[in-house]
């Protein structure tokens, strides 16, 4: 039982590149969603799915865009990197979305220069 | 906006001494709290939850008090040892009209323990 898993765990891009971050779930939860994370400014809320099919906006969307494929994955895609992106991003998935705990993987490093 | 937020952004405790980690937040509409444990190079960890109808919960080691009159809460760690070393958030849990559950972070707070 893996848990919540990130691929890649690191990755530099330049100005303008895109690429997707991968997030995989296999505790058969409904509720999945991406966090990014920057120093001082705790996690902050980019994009969440509540259950299969459905996505939202959370706090910070501009310039993301995510995918729910199937109920286990999750991903997360940057279409024209920015050098404000570069930050950890993290993903997670909980049972629910009403009162039950996140279960967050370890981060995806992303550098943007 | 509302916002959930620490009182000291480090602690320094003796190893074998109790921790008092503390956070404000602001919305009185939040129904649901969890503290999460963050190490160097790793997701946040769930420590514990409590529910706006609870004022105390307790696990292993750790006790989680709510306070709604004051918005606040807080987390105690017993007998304080090195592993507990970490960064510390609260999140506290809105679900809006309509929408899913929104989880919102504070800043954190950086624990280090003393040998």
């Amino acid at each position: 039982n893996a848990g919540v898993t990130q691929t890649p765990k690191f990755q530099v891009l330049k100005t303008g590149q895109s690429m997707t971050l991968q997030c995989a779930q296999d505790m058969n939860h409904e509720y999945m969603s991406w966090y990014r994370q920057d120093p001082g400014m705790g996690l902050r809320l980019i994009y969440y799915s509540a259950s299969e099919g459905t996505t939202d906006k959370g706090e910070v969307p501009n310039g993301y865009n995510v995918s729910r494929l199937n109920k286990r994955e999750f991903s997360l895609r940057l279409e024209s990197a920015a050098p404000s992106q570069t930050s950890v991003y993290f993903c997670a998935s909980s049972r629910t979305g009403e009162g039950s705990p996140l279960h967050f993987g370890n981060g995806t490093r992303l550098t943007v220069t | 906006g509302e916002s959930v937020g620490l009182h000291l952004p480090t602690l320094s405790v003796q190893e074998g001494d109790n921790s008092i980690i503390n956070c404000a937040y602001s919305n009185s509409a939040s129904d649901y709290f969890i503290w999460y444990k963050q190490e160097s190079g790793k997701g946040p960890q769930f420590i514990i939850d409590i529910r706006s109808n609870m004022d105390k919960r307790q696990g292993q080691r750790v006790t989680v008090l709510l306070n709604k009159t004051v918005k606040h809460l807080s987390l105690q760690i017993a007998a304080t040892q090195p592993g507990d070393s970490a960064v510390y958030f609260c999140a506290e849990n809105i679900t809006p009209p309509g929408s899913a559950r929104q989880l919102t972070f504070g800043s954190g707070t950086q624990l280090t323990v003393l040998p």
